[in-house]
Parts: structure tokens; C-alpha cells; sequence
């Protein structure tokens, strides 16, 4: 089983429209939780961080299940400029050692 | 410079070569981070340093992977006998290190492998 799984899509959703991406992770004893977003050929940038009592950033929610290991990211409003790759993150207890998901790839059309 | 540095950009070589690729964190993160991404993939964990010592290497593929971090700072990563299946983007990244910052890894912009 991979450490950090993610639905590959990819999601196509017009402009405005609401799309969540869901995120499992097997370790149990890990501690911290990110999205990161990828654009095309580009390297991958911070997004957000996931917190245990949820988080929003604008039209980005992010949310966090401890007793499932499940992780997911909520996009309101969705804009063309969404359109990208979007990596769930997970850093293992004991180190900094951070695991990246393969991926889910959204597009965004007009 | 302001961001993660990598060089080369991009390195075609054949099959059998030994390559370096090398990797200059930010200034002052204690902390580097190898990953290799193929297409349509996530970054591939391959090593993580905090200092000069990996402090985890579980990622390294087989021995013919190697990365070095003499000082504290730049870090080389070295590939031995190269096969068409080490083609990919070696992503470099650093972070302010462990107990400090928020765990925000800042990539560089990668070094494209192309093993012929």
C-alpha cells in the first residue's frame, strides 16, 4: 500500500464550479498535513497546510481526519487559474521526512 | 541567490555514464531534500539531509544512488551507471530545518535527466 494516496482524476469542472479532492495516508503516527500545488513542468509550491480543526485560505478549505487518515481539500468558485496538479503531503512522526501523494490533476474550462 | 538553485537544468546522457547533479538550498535551511518525479507521477522521496548527514536515505533506489552534503549547504547528487529507467526531474528541496519554520518545503526548479 502507498504511504500517500490520492484519485489521479483528472477532475474537468466549468468555471465556478465547487470540486473536492480526498487524500489517504497509512501512517497513523504522522503529524503534519499539506496540499501543494503543481502547475505544469513547474516544480511544486506550497498551497496550504491541513490543522486537525480544519483550515480555510479564501476559496480553499482543507480538512483533516485523524481516525480515518483521511485528508481533503475543498475549491470554491473554481477559477481557469486552478487549473493544475494539486500533491497531498503527509510528514512522518520522528523526522522531516516528507511523502508526496501522485497527484490529482484538475482542469478548469471557460 | 533568493531560491533553491539546481544545476543543470536539463542532462541528456547515455546509457552506462555517471552523473552529478547538484542542489543549492536556500541560505540558512539546515535541511535538503532529494525527490525524482516521472511524468504523470508525485515527487519520489530519494534522500533527506539535516546538515552534512542524511538522516534518511530509504528513498535511494539502489546503490548506484548517492548523495553527498560535505558542508552543510550544497549538496550533489551523484548516479552511478545510469539506465534508461533514471530518466526523470530530480527535485531539490530545502526548509528551515526540523523544530523551526513550518514545515514548507521550497523546491528548486529541477534538473531533467534524459538517459539515452
Amino acid at each position: 500500500r502507498k504511504e500517500v494516496e490520492q484519485d489521479p482524476g483528472p477532475f474537468n469542472v466549468p468555471e465556478g464550479a465547487t470540486v473536492a479532492f480526498n487524500c489517504t495516508y497509512s501512517n497513523s503516527a504522522s503529524q503534519s498535513f499539506f496540499w501543494y500545488r503543481q502547475d505544469c513542468r513547474k516544480e511544486p509550491k506550497l498551497l496550504m497546510s491541513v490543522y486537525s480543526s480544519g483550515n480555510e485560505d479564501g476559496r480553499f478549505t482543507a480538512q483533516l481526519n485523524r481516525a480515518s487518515q483521511y485528508i481533503s481539500l475543498l475549491i470554491r468558485d473554481s477559477k481557469l487559474s486552478d487549473s493544475a496538479t494539486y500533491l497531498c503531503v503527509v510528514i512522518n512522526t520522528g523526522g522531516f521526512k516528507t511523502i508526496f501523494g501522485a497527484g490529482t490533476r484538475l482542469f478548469v474550462k471557460a | 541567490g533568493a531560491g533553491v538553485s539546481q544545476t543543470p537544468s536539463n542532462k541528456v546522457t547515455e546509457k552506462g555514464k555517471y552523473v552529478e547533479l547538484r542542489c543549492d538550498p536556500i541560505s540558512g535551511h539546515t535541511a535538503l531534500y532529494w525527490y525524482r518525479q516521472s511524468l504523470g507521477r508525485g515527487p519520489e522521496f530519494l534522500i533527506y539531509f539535516q546538515g552534512t548527514g542524511a538522516a534518511d536515505d530509504s528513498g535511494l533506489p539502489n546503490d548506484r544512488f548517492f548523495a553527498v552534503r560535505p558542508e552543510g549547504s550544497v549538496s550533489t547528487l551523484k548516479i552511478q551507471r545510469t539506465e534508461r529507467g533514471d530518466s526523470a526531474v530530480y527535485l531539490c528541496a530545502s526548509s528551515p530545518g526540523s523544530g523551526r519554520g513550518t514545515g514548507e518545503l521550497f523546491f528548486g526548479e529541477g534538473s531533467r535527466l534524459t538517459v539515452l
